[in-house]
């Protein structure tokens, strides 16, 4: 079971919209509809942000938006904020009941 | 509104066992809900350890499952991790959290910092 792959890093400006990436295989990403995103302010606990691939929870605002193709989905966030500045992490349900997450990625507003 | 709270040792010993007891209030681990542990490394990512069912069956990360244990005890509402073992590799916060549905996960605890050292 290895950790799905996340970009290090991504970056923007307020206002503007950022995508972070997040690629599995057949067995986890690509094999079901079951990608959530988890937004990690520092010293915080974890916030889900997305589930389902695109589905939001209630109260989380509508600037995040999520999407899946074959093995990689995305997370998406317009109209940047200095408050979205955090670390964001996907996660997948995987083959065998399990749970893997990606390794983060760290969102700077600039 | 869920809450739930980690609590155990902060500081185990290398080969010993780590052992944490997630305590849940405004909510019930009777009934159909997965409640699951999570954890994180110093400066490192997520890293899923396992899940229960209120029924009480389990499944593990396939790299921890022959050192990890999870229990339900619905009588005083909360839910156990023990990780045999333990070396420096597994100092890290531990976070236990609600999986909503299907593998989301909508509350979690504020996390309890373990560290394994001598």
């Amino acid at each position: 079971q290895s950790a799905l792959t996340q970009p290090a890093s991504v970056s923007g400006s307020p206002g503007q919209s950022i995508t972070i990436s997040c690629t599995g295989t057949s067995s986890d990403v690509g094999g079901y509809n079951y990608v959530s995103w988890y937004q990690q302010h520092p010293g915080k606990a974890p916030k889900l942000m997305i589930y389902e691939v695109s589905n939001r929870p209630s109260g989380v605002s509508n600037r995040f938006s999520g999407s899946k193709s074959g093995n990689t989905a995305s997370l998406t966030i317009s109209g940047l904020q200095a408050e979205d500045e955090a670390d964001y992490y996907c996660s997948s349900h995987a083959s065998s009941s399990t749970t893997v997450f990606g390794g983060g990625t760290k969102l700077t507003v600039l | 509104q869920v809450q739930l709270q980690e609590s155990g040792p902060g500081l185990v010993k290398p080969s010993g066992t780590l052992s944490l007891t997630c305590a849940v209030s405004g909510g019930s681990v009777s009934i159909s809900n997965w409640w699951s542990w999570v954890r994180q490394p110093p400066g490192k990512g997520l890293e899923w350890i396992g899940e229960i069912y209120y029924s009480g069956h389990t499944n593990y990360n396939p790299s921890l499952k022959s050192r990890v244990t999870i229990s339900v005890d619905k009588s005083k509402n909360q839910f156990s991790l023990r990780l045999s073992s333990v070396t420096a590799a597994d100092t890290a916060v531990y976070y236990c959290a609600r999986e909503a549905t299907a593998d989301a996960f909508d509350f979690w605890g504020q996390g309890t910092m373990v560290t394994v050292s001598s």
